[in-house]
């Protein structure tokens, strides 16, 4: 079965420029998860959407950042006037939450493989 | 908010040791799970072992087990007979369990660990 798939793999773009990244979840996961990974700060929880709720932004480093989801599938995370220190690669990753009866169960993120992106 | 700190950068063994990964965390929370990744350079995070902090009870899969401390807030990850598939970057993550059982992830900065043949 396909697991997570990210796009472009690598991008490559100069500073000031608007970027997207784009995640396709497995079918059927309702939740979805960006991450960022650099070199200094390691691997930092971006953003959370689940379903049809509002997102959980609160890792979004500045407003330059955003994600959309649409109709509860692809994602993209759109960084807006990148700067170098957005040089990481950005992982998404999906799962499956059952919301019912106020019970949690264990629900493990599958990883993609991430997007490399350089800022010149 | 949670911290998870390995104080570990980079570890290297003999292929078929037992190598043991260290892992300390700071919660307030009761109910939360923790998690060791293993990032090979493929950049793929493949998840090797999870322990929800409610079960005393060590998690084992194959190879992997933890030794888990919930009063000293530890959760190391011993490889026994380790491969030099093993080689990788391992980071050790929490998350915090609510009422949708689904949250972000916070890592550790990670361990990069060296099977030599």
């Amino acid at each position: 079965g396909a697991g997570v798939s990210q796009s472009p793999s690598n991008k490559v773009t100069e500073k000031g420029k608007d970027v997207e990244l784009r995640c396709d979840p497995i079918s059927g996961h309702t939740a979805l998860y960006w991450y960022r990974q650099s070199l200094g700060q390691g691997l930092e929880f971006l953003i959370y959407f689940q379903g049809n709720s509002a997102p959980d932004k609160s890792g979004l480093p500045s407003d330059r950042f955003s994600a959309e989801r649409t109709g509860g599938s692809v994602s993209t995370l759109t960084i807006q006037r990148t700067q170098q220190e957005d040089s990481a690669v950005y992982l998404c990753a999906s799962s499956f939450v059952r919301l019912a009866g106020g019970t949690s169960s264990y629900n493990e993120q599958f990883f993609g493989p991430g997007t490399r992106l350089t800022v010149l | 908010a949670q911290t998870v700190t390995q104080s570990q950068p980079e570890m290297s063994v003999q292929e078929a040791e037992t190598v043991t990964l260290s892992c300390t965390y700071d919660t307030s929370e009761n109910n939360y799970y923790l998690f060791w990744y293993k990032q090979p350079p493929s950049r793929q995070m493949i998840l090797v072992i999870r322990q929800e902090a409610y079960k005393q009870q060590n998690a084992t899969e194959n190879r992997f087990s933890v030794n888990f401390q919930k009063a000293a807030k530890s959760f190391s990850l011993k490889i026994s007979d380790s491969q030099l598939g093993d080689t990788a970057m391992y980071f050790c993550a929490f998350m915090k369990r609510g009422p949708g059982g689904a949250d972000g992830l916070t890592f550790g900065k990670g361990t990069h660990l060296i099977i030599q043949p």
